[in-house]
């Protein structure tokens, strides 16, 4: 089975600051690992995407990950924030090595706050 | 990336009605889509998977007789909420995979269900 924890509900930071979101994740199979966000009333954005090339993954609007296989880690980062990364910032996993659905499995969610 | 549209955005009904909900993919064929429902400050709750031409899978818990989906081409999926009671009031919400973007899911804007 499959799982997903994102350390911490709520992550403040100032604009400017490091942005590093914590997800870690439980596989018995080789993971495919995303980032999605959420703005308020919306659907989610794919943010970026590991999909077992480079271990280092840049996404879209600044953000990269990092995929940690000895410390089961896919944790995203932004060197410098902007007022428009407030957010909600899910983790999700799944496998592509079983033929099927491919369902996703989301970690709870981290909203970001950006303070001026 | 690959779109995908959802009608309506929105949604008020009466208590016993029936609600359609439209999930569309744009550029690209989607030979699965899924349906999520989103309470408030909480994460996804996968409800069912459809792949084209065939029954949907419902999760555990899911009313197949409440919720039913049809998936009768590559670009389109329907949510019916069928009797519709103030609490399936909910943000639902569809993704779909498929032809070149067989190994992610991207996501619809949503729904807002209100049922008075």
């Amino acid at each position: 089975a499959q799982s997903v924890t994102q350390l911490g509900s709520h992550v403040s930071v100032s604009e400017g600051a490091l942005v590093l979101l914590r997800c870690n994740y439980s596989s018995s199979v080789p993971p495919y690992l995303f980032w999605y966000v959420q703005y308020p009333n919306q659907g989610l954005q794919l943010l970026l995407k590991y999909t077992s090339a480079a271990t280092l993954v840049k996404g879209i609007n600044g953000f990269e990950a990092e995929f940690k296989k000895s410390e089961t880690s896919f944790h995203l980062t932004k060197p410098s924030a902007h007022m428009s990364d407030a957010a909600e910032y899910f983790c999700a996993v799944t496998h592509l090595l079983i033929q099927g659905a491919q369902k996703l499995v989301f970690g709870q969610g981290t909203r970001l706050t950006i303070n001026p | 990336g690959a779109v995908v549209s959802q009608h309506p955005s929105r949604v008020i009904c009466k208590s016993g009605t029936s609600v359609k909900i439209e999930c569309r993919s744009l550029d690209f064929q989607a030979t699965t889509m899924f349906w999520y429902r989103q309470f408030p400050k909480q994460s996804l709750m996968l409800m069912a998977t459809s792949n084209e031409g065939s029954k949907a899978t419902y999760e555990q818990g899911v009313e197949k007789d409440k919720f039913l989906i049809n998936h009768a081409s590559l670009t389109l999926s329907t949510l019916t909420v069928t009797s519709a009671h103030p609490e399936d009031s909910s943000f639902y919400i569809c993704s779909a995979r498929g032809g070149r973007y067989a190994d992610t899911q991207y996501f619809g804007p949503g729904t807002r269900l209100t049922v008075l």
